[in-house]
Formats: structure tokens, sequence, C-alpha cells
């Protein structure tokens, strides 16, 4: 178990509508990421916050967006989702931002789009 | 460009022998850090070993060690006696401090413990 909890576990949900998933990092940890991994895509780093302020854009859509809030969680929110969007979400957090601090990963999301 | 490669999609390792994962890099960053994670079957994503640009040493955590070339800019894991347990995707990734600023993983080696 990393520390990390993600919610919901799975989600089923159709094309065109709006979900949000749930991150809370490991105890201590400021630093939150989101990424999404299929399989003709591989894992994708999507966007990361630290202490609540966004630190970092990846490859995530305009339809997605995210926060992180004061007691640090963090939510992904999915909007207009489309075929293409079905992936594990993972949610990683660390201590700080820096090379030298490993990730630690939530269970994560599995989302379908039908 | 791609930044990380693992160019063994998918390797086979006899029950208690020693496997070499491959892993080479691509960065002008002088500080970075490299990262190993193991996802089996059921979808968690584990950290596994740490590297960092400046460490002198090889990593090394239990069974698992990274043999760091930094000239060669490969960051290859090793895992000694392996166990059916270890069966799983492997993915390499590396963080850069100063240019990336985000975790860029590699394409997965997919590793098959036989008994």
């Amino acid at each position: 178990d990393s520390g990390v909890t993600q919610t919901p576990k799975h989600l089923i949900t159709a094309t065109g509508q709006r979900v949000t998933l749930r991150c809370s990092p490991r105890s201590g940890d400021l630093s939150v990421y989101w990424y999404q991994q299929s399989l003709d895509q591989g894992l994708q780093f999507l966007i990361q916050y630290y202490n609540g302020e966004e630190r970092a854009k990846g490859n995530i859509l305009e339809r997605f967006s995210a926060q992180q809030f004061p007691d640090l969680h963090s939510e992904l929110n999915l909007s207009s989702l489309e075929l293409g969007d079905s992936a594990l979400y993972f949610c990683a957090s660390s201590f700080r931002t820096g090379s030298s601090y490993e990730q630690y990963f939530g269970p994560g999301t599995r989302l379908t789009v039908t | 460009a791609q930044k990380i490669t693992q160019t063994q999609p998918g390797m086979f390792v006899q029950e208690k022998e020693a496997v070499t994962l491959d892993c080479t890099y691509d960065t002008s960053d002088p500080s970075y850090g490299l990262f190993w994670y193991k996802q089996p079957s059921s979808g968690e994503m584990i950290f596994l070993i740490y590297q960092g640009s400046y460490d002198q040493q090889n990593a090394t955590e239990g069974r698992y060690s990274l043999n760091f070339q930094k000239a060669r800019k490969s960051a290859n894991l090793v895992i000694s006696a392996s166990q059916l347990g270890d069966s799983a995707m492997y993915f390499c990734a590396m963080r850069e401090d100063n240019y990336g600023q985000n975790f860029v993983f590699g394409p997965g080696t997919r590793l098959s413990v036989l008994p």
C-alpha cells in the first residue's frame, strides 16, 4: 500500500458526460501528479500540483482540468468524454518537486466510456 | 524525440536466475533522477529504485540494482534471483530538474518469470 488513495476504483460512463476523479496523497506529500495510461499511448503525464498551485502541465486536453485543495487532496475533472478517454488514470504524490523525490502511485481509477 | 527508450518489449527469465532490463535516456540537463517502477497485472505502480545523476555509486534495493552508466546514458535494472512474483511490466522513468520538471516514462518491458 503506497498511502495514496484514489476514488472511485472503476467508473463507467457514456460519451459526452463529465466525471470527477479524486486523489488523496500520502501524508506529508505536497506534490500531486496525474497520469493517463492507455494501451496505445502508454503512461502519459497530465498535470502536477504542488501545495495547491499548478506546477507543470503535460499532455492534458482542454476538456480536462484539475485542482489541488488546501487539504492537499486533488481532483481531476474530465468533461465531454469520448471513447478514446477510456484509460487507467493514476494519481501519484511526492514529498516535494525535484528529481530526487520518487513518486508513489495510487491504485488508479479505471474509466470506461461507452 | 523519445527521452526514455526500453528496447525489450518482452523478456523471459528462469526462476532464480538474474535478469537485466535495459533503459537508455536522453537529456542535456546535468541534474536528473532515474527511476524504475513495477506494474503487476493488478495494475498498481510500485516504486522500485532511484538513481540520481550525481550519485557516484549504483543504487541497490534488496534484489534490485541499477547499473548506471552515465556516459552511455543507460540505467539498466538488474533483478537478482528472480521470483515468480517478479512477472510484471517494468517502467523506466526520468525526471529532469531544470529542463523538464516532469516525469517521463518509457514504454515498458514485460518480464515473465518461468518456473
